[in-house]
């Protein structure tokens, strides 16, 4: 049963356009959510988070919402840029500190020149 | 900076082959985790630890078992290799908050 879910395995996008990759849950009890970035060969790493609590959460280009109602959550990035080429991993978490994280399956970003 | 070593970027057994991989965190943080990365499947949680001694079962504990004899090293262990453990493994440390910290990851090839 996959709790946090990405639908779209991938996605291409004009360098300087938005970005927006989407992702949605099942389990009521998550509280807090976060966004990973993973270059090939290397380890994921953190991008972004948001708190159950908060709609909307900003730092720099990168924007998450979450939409609590829809379970789902959303990642803006405005301008893409070509290094933000890379697979992102959305996760939750049920308790927060709990530090136990369920991902998604990822989505492949491209951006094209 | 947070730093997060795996002894092997890449590793090759052969099947029934008993295989450790070894995890170091320089960060003293109490909480490891092992987690292996599949395409289409994204990461999936095997083993997770929040002290030396202690270890839980993740999602998908079959098959592995894991040691924490050390607060800065979390070892994995595959006892008997199978061709299905090929994968990415991706180990990561934490401290109270949610954010996980990884390292780059071992690419395994069981034959």
């Amino acid at each position: 049963d996959q709790q946090v879910k990405q639908n779209s395995p991938s996605l291409s996008v004009q360098e300087g356009r938005i970005s927006i990759l989407n992702c949605d849950y099942t389990n009521s009890m998550f509280d807090y959510f976060l966004w990973y970035k993973k270059y090939p060969a290397e380890g994921p790493t953190f991008l972004i988070s948001i708190s159950s609590i908060k709609d909307k959460n900003e730092d720099g280009r990168f924007t998450v919402f979450l939409n609590k109602s829809a379970k789902h959550l959303s990642l803006h990035i405005v301008p893409s840029q070509p290094g933000d080429s890379a697979v992102y991993f959305c996760a939750a978490s049920g308790v927060q500190g709990a530090q136990k994280l369920v991902f998604g399956q990822g989505t492949r970003l491209t951006i094209n020149p | 900076d947070v730093k997060v070593t795996q002894s092997s970027r890449y590793l090759v057994k052969r099947t029934g082959e008993k295989v450790f991989l070894e995890c170091v965190q320089d960060m003293d943080h109490e909480n490891m985790f092992w987690y292996r990365q599949d395409p289409g499947l994204g990461l999936r949680l095997i083993y997770f630890s929040y002290d030396v001694k202690m270890k839980e079962k993740g999602d998908i504990p079959e098959g592995y078992s894991v040691s924490r004899e050390k607060k800065e090293r979390f070892s994995l262990i595959l006892e008997s290799a199978s061709t299905n453990q090929t994968s990415m493994y991706l180990c990561a440390e934490g401290s109270g908050s949610d954010e996980q910290f990884f390292g780059p990851g071992t690419r395994l090839t069981v034959l």
